[in-house]
């Protein structure tokens, strides 16, 4: 059984702080590693896709990079605002499997 | 574009009955999934099918089943339902079936067995 894990669970920062979370999945028939945002009383919502060892991708404030041979990967967010509370999931792919999704971190902004 | 759209939204059932969940996926992909989440677990897979086939089950007893139509809409089925099937049920779609392909979601169906 495939183990996919993110940590903190949960964290609160001020407005303004910097953050980061993480994801850690197995390191091998890695395929693709997802992250995906999940506001309160909407749907989870793609971030990012990633494929390759050392892939780092950025939106706006958010970026996050990729280690796909130690298995993990950090998302980041700079200058967290009120908007950005929510429950970040990270999603492993194997290849021509499903995906496995880990607990997600629930963020809290503080105003 | 419309997104994914599931119907319905809430649903109440009692134990033993059974119930279908539909999931309508974006115009023109091919890819659906299900998606169990309940309280302190992360999104739980159900089954992905493609192309009217399913490609991918999860580990969900028998009375979890489903299927996809050739318009790429897709039902789930859960019969001689427990309490513990109380959850939000999410389906996802996606153009194709390749794990690199991002996930839509629907809204979710929320289910309360009582």
């Amino acid at each position: 059984i495939l183990n996919v894990e993110q940590s903190p669970q949960s964290l609160h920062v001020q407005e303004g702080d910097s953050t980061n979370f993480t994801c850690s999945f197995p390191s091998s028939n890695f395929y693709a590693l997802h992250w995906y945002r999940w506001e309160t009383a909407k749907s989870p919502e793609a971030l990012f896709v990633m494929t390759l060892n050392g892939d780092e991708k950025k939106k706006g404030r958010i970026s996050a990079t990729l280690n796909t041979k130690e298995g993990y990967s950090y998302l980041y967010i700079k200058g967290s605002q009120p908007e950005d509370s929510a429950t970040y999931l990270c999603a492993f792919g194997n290849y021509g499997q499903n995906f496995v999704f880990g607990p997600g971190t629930r963020l809290s902004v503080l105003p | 574009k419309a997104g994914v759209t599931q119907t319905p939204r809430y649903l109440i059932k009692t134990r033993g009955q059974q119930v279908t969940l539909s999931c309508s996926p974006i115009s023109g992909h091919r890819s659906v999934s299900w998606y169990q989440q309940t309280p302190g677990q992360g999104l739980q897979f159900l089954f992905e099918y493609f192309s009217e086939t399913q490609r991918n089950k999860g580990n969900f007893p028998g009375r979890f089943s489903g299927r996809q139509f050739s318009n790429s809409r897709s039902e789930m089925n859960v019969s001689t339902l427990e309490l513990g099937d109380s959850a939000l049920y999410l389906c996802a779609s996606s153009l194709d079936r390749a794990t690199n392909e991002k996930l839509f979601f629907g809204s979710g169906t929320q289910l309360s067995v009582l």
